[in-house]
């Protein structure tokens, strides 16, 4: 049980396209889904907490208009990079948890995004 | 804010021998504590956690960790380590608003 699905699990694209990641809870409903950011060889950075039904909060130094996060229902949250450009090429992992809280989390097997 | 120290980026071992990976937080009035271990190109995956309690934390594959709030260290260790348990490994902590803030990673390479 608990697992969690990204979709794409790699994608190629090019500077100045926008990319949409898919997060997926399969065997339960999260409340809250979180979203992370990995570059090569280093740890995970948290870029935005998403509720189902309202905003993200997004972590300081995060573009909400460069990465726009949609949580429209309980087992769906997207990330959308807009007008990606080379530097935005990274590792991104989701989380989901079911309980909403931060401590019982599971992570999705992540999307390899290299930008052109 | 809380912040999550690993002391090692990397650490070598032989098969079958023991490891201990270190990690470091910043203090803090209440902690929770996690090891998480990420293979390459996946996702992370629990290895075990510290809400209360025991101080010993039994984990899966056959670690454990121990809390240590004087020394404010969440250590972890493998009795005997398989080729298999090769992968990074991270340390993390949460903070008060309720987010996972992790290590910078140790990277764990078993050889035969």
């Amino acid at each position: 049980g608990a697992v969690v699905s990204q979709h794409p699990s790699w994608v190629i694209c090019k500077s100045g396209t926008s990319v949409k990641i898919e997060c997926r809870s399969l065997d339960f409903q999260a409340t809250t889904m979180f979203w992370y950011r990995q570059f090569p060889k280093q740890s995970l950075m948290l870029m935005a907490t998403s509720n189902e039904g309202s905003k993200a909060t997004y972590e300081q130094g995060v573009e909400k208009d460069k990465f726009l996060i949609n949580h429209a229902s309980l087992t769906l949250s997207t990330l959308t990079v807009t007008s990606a450009h080379p530097e935005d090429s990274s590792f991104y992992i989701c989380s989901a948890a079911p309980l909403g809280g931060a401590d019982t989390q599971y992570f999705g097997p992540g999307t390899r995004l290299t930008v052109l | 804010a809380q912040s999550v120290t690993q002391l090692d980026s990397q650490v070598p071992v032989f098969e079958e021998a023991p490891v201990e990976l270190r990690c470091n937080y910043s203090s803090s009035v209440s902690v929770y504590l996690f090891w998480y271990v990420q293979y390459p190109n996946q996702g992370l995956q629990l290895l075990l956690k510290y809400l209360s309690g025991s101080t010993l934390v039994k984990g899966i594959n056959g670690f454990e960790a121990e809390f240590n709030k004087s020394q404010t260290s969440f250590h972890l260790r493998k009795p005997s380590v398989h080729i298999s348990d090769t992968a990074e490994y991270f340390c993390a902590v949460i903070e008060g608003a309720q987010k996972l803030v992790f290590g910078q990673g140790t990277r764990l390479t078993i050889n035969p």
